[in-house]
This record gives C-alpha cells, sequence and structure tokens, in this order.
C-alpha cells in the first residue's frame, strides 16, 4: 500500500512564524503536491513538483514556498504565518506513468496561526 | 476536466447498498471517472476509477451508463466507517502532474 505521512496532525503557530510542513511518501512517486482546504472552498492547489529540485505554482502559491531536495520528501513552507493560513493542509503524491493517475493523500496537517 | 453535479447528502442503513450518482453529461472520450471519499479530519482516500467499462475492487463498484454521461458508485454492504464525503471526478490521464479538482461532493450518512 502507498503510504504518504505527514509531520504534524495538529499545529499551533504564532503571526509571523515561519512554518514547517513535511510530507514523505514510499512509492518512489515523481509527483508530489501541497493543497489546503477550506470550509466552502474545497481542495485548492498551492504547489507541485514533478521531480526532484523542480516545483510549479498551484493557484494560491502567495505566502507559501516549497522544497524537493529529495525525490520521497516534499516540504511546504511558511515564510512568516499569518491568521488567513489556518487551513487543514493536505499532501498528496502520483505516480508519472499512464494509465493510474490516483493522487494518495496523507492524513493532513491542521495548521492553526493565532 | 469535465463538470460533475452530485446531490449533497444521502443516507444509508447499515449492511444495505449504498449508491451514489454522478452527473457527468460534458464528458468527453479521453476523460476517465475517478471516485475518492473524505472521511471527516482525514485526507482524501482513493476509491476507484473507470473509463468505459464497469469496474469493481474490494472497496466498491463503478458503473458508467452506456453513454458515458453518468456513473454510479456502489458501496455494497454500507457499515458506518463509510460515512465520508464522496467525490466524483472526470480527468484526462495526462501523464504529468496535475491538480485534482474536487467539487462539493455528496456527504453519505450510514445509520444503524
Amino acid at each position: 500500500d502507498v503510504k504518504v505521512t505527514q509531520s504534524s496532525r495538529y499545529l499551533v503557530k504564532r503571526t509571523g512564524e515561519k512554518v514547517f510542513l513535511e510530507c514523505v511518501q514510499d512509492m518512489d512517486h515523481e509527483n508530489m503536491f501541497w493543497y489546503r482546504q477550506d470550509p466552502g472552498l474545497g481542495l485548492r492547489l498551492i504547489y507541485f513538483s514533478y521531480d526532484v529540485k523542480m516545483k510549479e505554482k498551484g493557484d494560491i502559491p502567495e505566502g507559501y514556498s516549497v522544497s524537493r531536495e529529495k525525490k520521497e520528501r516534499f516540504s511546504l513552507i511558511l515564510e512568516s504565518a499569518s491568521t488567513n493560513q489556518t487551513s487543514m493542509y493536505l499532501c498528496a503524491s502520483m505516480s508519472r506513468g499512464r494509465p493510474q493517475e490516483t493522487q494518495y493523500f496523507g492524513p493532513g496537517t491542521r495548521l492553526l496561526v493565532l | 476536466d469535465a463538470k460533475t453535479t452530485q446531490p449533497p447528502s444521502m443516507d444509508c442503513a447499515e449492511g444495505r447498498a449504498a449508491n451514489l450518482p454522478c452527473n457527468h453529461s460534458t464528458i468527453s472520450g479521453n476523460e476517465y471517472v475517478y471516485w475518492y471519499r473524505q472521511i471527516h479530519s482525514q485526507g482524501p482516500q482513493y476509491i476507484i476509477h473507470g473509463l468505459k467499462n464497469n469496474e469493481t475492487n474490494e472497496m466498491a463498484s463503478l458503473i458508467i451508463t452506456e453513454d458515458r454521461k453518468s456513473s454510479t458508485l456502489i458501496l455494497p454492504h454500507a457499515t458506518l466507517r463509510d460515512t465520508a464525503v464522496y467525490y466524483c471526478i472526470v480527468r484526462v490521464h495526462t501523464g504529468t502532474a496535475s491538480k485534482l479538482t474536487f467539487g462539493t461532493g455528496t456527504r453519505l450518512q450510514v445509520t444503524l
């Protein structure tokens, strides 16, 4: 079974802090994604990566950055956390090859910024 | 990706089959139908996908109409643990990374 793990299930940070969210997958997937999920807004893509050291902006990259130094690990960084970044953050991974394009999600990190 | 329409909520008695419909009338020939679910406070979970033929796995069955304009996800013997929001997604297999667009889904409540 594919396993996607996230470093924390719950996190509380203060405004202005630098926040690191870590995601690790064990299936040698090329593609990894960071989404945030908010009530009424569904899942929104923040950043994704299709290979080591490669990254692409998603729909809402402002206020975030990412790092992919190793294939299995994709980190989301909030440079200076703000209260509007309080959300559920979901990491996903996906194999590049066809026909399977299933995205496998981690359990999520619920972040509260005070 | 084609737009999908799902009922906002459904109830199902435990042990009975849950049949969750999805309309995707603008689906194109190379788009697959995917189903995911999200149990409260957890990440979405892949269930099943198909193109034209009906599909079955250990979790569910997927029935796609001949014209492919609608589909039904069937949980044959629903349990309380199947209570979740179920999302129907239509997408092309591109072989490259692309986002999943989740709609509002169907909130399935399984009751005793």
